[in-house]
């Protein structure tokens, strides 16, 4: 069965600090791959999706990059965070293509505050 | 682009009544449409999807859901609440070609009143 594991699930981290999240899926191949933020516990941002390897689309410009080193891993990256950086960051992932049938699996979500 | 409305903020309702929370959405072609629940500082998970057959899906936890093509409606329905639903509903849906990304709605808060 597939999986995903998303670390850390909580990260305090100052203004100006660097940032690295990981998401890893497990049990399936060439997934599409997503980063959404969520800010105060309601809508979804999508920030970057991903069809492949060093494929990767950003969606909202700002001081966040995403890289795709591996089939079934995804970072997201920021050389220096800001206040406005502090949100819940989301993983998910879904089958090649897209959203088929079977739609998105989220991961468990890593909460951000930066200070 | 596809888009999903959930007009809504939030949804009371005490505890044993009947949930309804409501989404509206537009796409090209015939849609999936999905819902999911998020509890606090957690993942979104699934809870049911119509992609095709009958209108009236049912999922996880008791949910259904109706799909209602003249109204382009696809709400959510519990018959009886309980005190452990109070979360945040999302619906979701992806038009039948061309982009096959998922649009979200805003969200909805269900709080389930004891």
């Amino acid at each position: 069965s597939q999986t995903i594991h998303q670390w850390p699930a909580t990260l305090v981290q100052p203004v100006g600090s660097p940032l690295s999240l990981e998401c890893t899926v497990e049990g399936t191949s060439n997934p599409n791959l997503y980063w959404y933020r969520q800010a105060a516990g309601r809508g979804l941002q999508l920030l970057f999706y991903s069809i492949g390897i060093d494929q990767i689309s950003s969606e909202v410009p700002q001081n966040l990059s995403a890289s795709r080193p591996q089939d079934r891993q995804f970072i997201l990256s920021s050389k220096k965070l800001l206040l406005s950086d502090s949100g819940f960051y989301l993983c998910a992932w879904s089958v090649t293509g897209g959203a088929g049938p079977y739609g998105y699996t989220f991961g468990s979500g890593t909460r951000l505050t930066v200070v | 682009a596809q888009s999903v409305a959930q007009p809504e903020d939030q949804v009371n309702v005490a505890e044993g009544n009947p949930l309804t929370v409501k989404c509206t959405y537009s796409v090209s072609g015939n849609p999936y449409l999905f819902w999911y629940v998020q509890y606090p500082n957690r993942g979104l998970q699934f809870l049911l999807k119509y992609i095709t057959g009958d209108n009236l899906v049912k999922g996880s936890y008791g949910f259904e859901a109706e799909f209602n093509k003249s109204q382009t409606s696809f709400h959510l329905k519990k018959p009886s609440a309980l005190v452990s639903d109070s979360a945040l509903y999302f619906c979701a849906v992806r038009d039948g070609y061309g982009n096959n990304r998922l649009a979200f709605g805003k969200g909805n808060q269900v709080v389930v009143i004891p």
